[in-house]
């Protein structure tokens, strides 16, 4: 595997489900991050691990909860979400984490709730 | 407040001819600016990025910007496009250790 991927690529839930996505870089970078990308809207930053730890929580409601044990790995973990949920979610790696860094993004998870 | 305008949701464009994609930006300092496309079921990748110097500066897949700080916009360009640059394009500029992104514009390519 090379560059960042993202398991399952797509997911269908129920409103009181729990799930997590999963993400993993093979890039041997430092800092990761997940993304909601929803249509015609800009991507929504909504967690920024830096050397496994948390340096960004953009208001982002409990239903989410991010989880980053190694450089290499980070989850998403859902619960209880609503409908407007729904969306392509993003993760990215860069080598650190600065206003300069390339991110690397992964093909995304498609979320469906229901 | 930081922003990022893109102000064409999407464009047409036949083969072979030129693009221009607009980005204005709205940032108190010399922004970090970038540009991201994403390609249909795939994740977003850089084209390019400016971080100072020349203004001009030249990115993967044949793509260019041009910065103008007169007129807050980092505008993309192609001579010539090909079928394969049917995406959509995030320009993104980097502010308080975010990146501040628009909304994308999809660029459709006539046969």
């Amino acid at each position: 595997e090379t560059g960042v991927t993202q398991t399952p690529r797509h997911l269908v839930m129920g409103m009181t489900n729990k799930k997590s996505l999963k993400c993993e870089q093979h890039l041997g970078h430092n800092a990761m991050y997940w993304y909601k990308q929803s249509a015609k809207k800009p991507l929504e930053l909504m967690f920024v691990y830096n050397f496994k730890e948390q340096t960004e929580n953009n208001s982002v409601p409990s239903r989410f909860s991010p989880e980053c044990p190694n450089s290499s790995h980070l989850f998403l973990h859902l619960h209880t979400l609503q409908p407007e949920d729904s969306a392509l979610y993003l993760c990215a790696s860069s080598q650190d984490h600065g206003l300069a860094a390339e991110q690397y993004f992964g093909p995304g998870t498609r979320l469906t709730v229901t | 407040a930081q922003s990022v305008t893109q102000p064409d949701i999407h464009i047409t464009v036949s083969e072979g001819a030129s693009l221009e994609l607009r980005c204005n930006y709205s940032y108190g300092a010399t922004p970090y600016l970038f540009w991201y496309v994403q390609s249909p079921g795939q994740g977003l990748q850089l084209l390019l990025k400016y971080f100072s110097g020349d203004t001009l500066v030249q990115g993967i897949k044949g793509f260019e910007a041009e910065f103008k700080r007169s007129q807050s916009s980092f505008n993309l360009r192609k001579p010539s496009v090909h079928w394969s640059d049917a995406a959509e394009y995030f320009c993104a500029v980097g502010g308080n250790y975010q990146l501040i992104w628009g909304a994308g514009t999809k660029l459709i390519i006539k046969p």
